[in-house]
């Protein structure tokens, strides 16, 4: 079974600061690792996504995530926040191909990053 | 090349009534996943599909609820006598199938907003 928990409903940081989004996941089978971005009333944006080569994963908009099997995270990161990062982000767990994970992505709840001027 | 397209946008239903939501997958996509999204909770998969196959639908309910993908036309969400708590975002995704890859990417739509009466 998989599952992904997001420390943090909501957070708050001012424009041009660091970005922190906590992500533990639960995996019996190497974990293929996402984190997609919402805006209000839109569909999902892939940020970026870890399959299992550089554990360091660069994404769009100037996000980076990094996966520590130690630490069982995959938490998001952004050096300069800037006032178009406000929206919901979810970070989200699936199988590879070959097992029966691989069909369905599993979300989290959901994280909403605001930013103040 | 197209997104995935999703109709209607939003959509209103009284209770008891049917409500269709239909998904066009991106062009050359064989695979089209449901997800819904209740209020202030993350995504939930509902099923998943290949042309004229259900491959999985361990996250539909059992009554009420059924999907299908025909050989032609797009993916149709049909949900029976709805009621207030059918009341949720429903998104659609879809992806390539790319034999000796071990991850095929899963491209959202934007959604249909359903609101039960």
């Amino acid at each position: 079974a998989q599952s992904v928990t997001q420390l943090g409903s909501h957070v708050s940081v001012s424009e041009g600061a660091l970005v922190l989004l906590r992500c533990n996941y639960s995996s019996s089978v190497p974990p293929y690792l996402f984190w997609y971005v919402q805006y209000p009333n839109q569909g999902l944006q892939l940020l970026l996504k870890y399959t299992s080569a550089a554990t360091l994963v660069k994404g769009i908009n100037g996000f980076e995530a990094e996966f520590k099997k130690s630490e069982t995270s995959f938490h998001l990161t952004k050096p300069s926040a800037h006032m178009s990062d406000a929206a919901e982000y979810f970070c989200a767990v699936s199988g590879s191909w070959g097992d029966s994970s691989a069909s369905k992505i599993i979300f989290g709840s959901g994280t909403r990053l605001s930013i103040r001027p | 090349n197209a997104g995935v397209m999703q109709n209607p946008r939003h959509l209103v239903r009284r209770r008891g009534q049917e409500a269709r939501l239909r998904c066009s997958p991106m062009k050359g996509h064989s695979h089209v996943y449901w997800y819904r999204q209740l209020p202030e909770e993350g995504l939930k998969f509902m099923v998943y599909l290949q042309k004229e196959n259900i491959i999985d639908e361990s996250g539909m309910p059992k009554e009420r609820f059924s999907a299908e993908f025909p050989k032609e036309g797009p993916s149709i969400l049909r949900i029976q006598q709805v009621v207030r708590g059918d009341s949720a975002a429903y998104f659609c995704a879809s992806s390539p199938f790319l034999p000796g890859e071990s991850y095929n990417e899963q491209f959202f739509g934007p959604g249909t907003r359903l609101t039960v009466l």
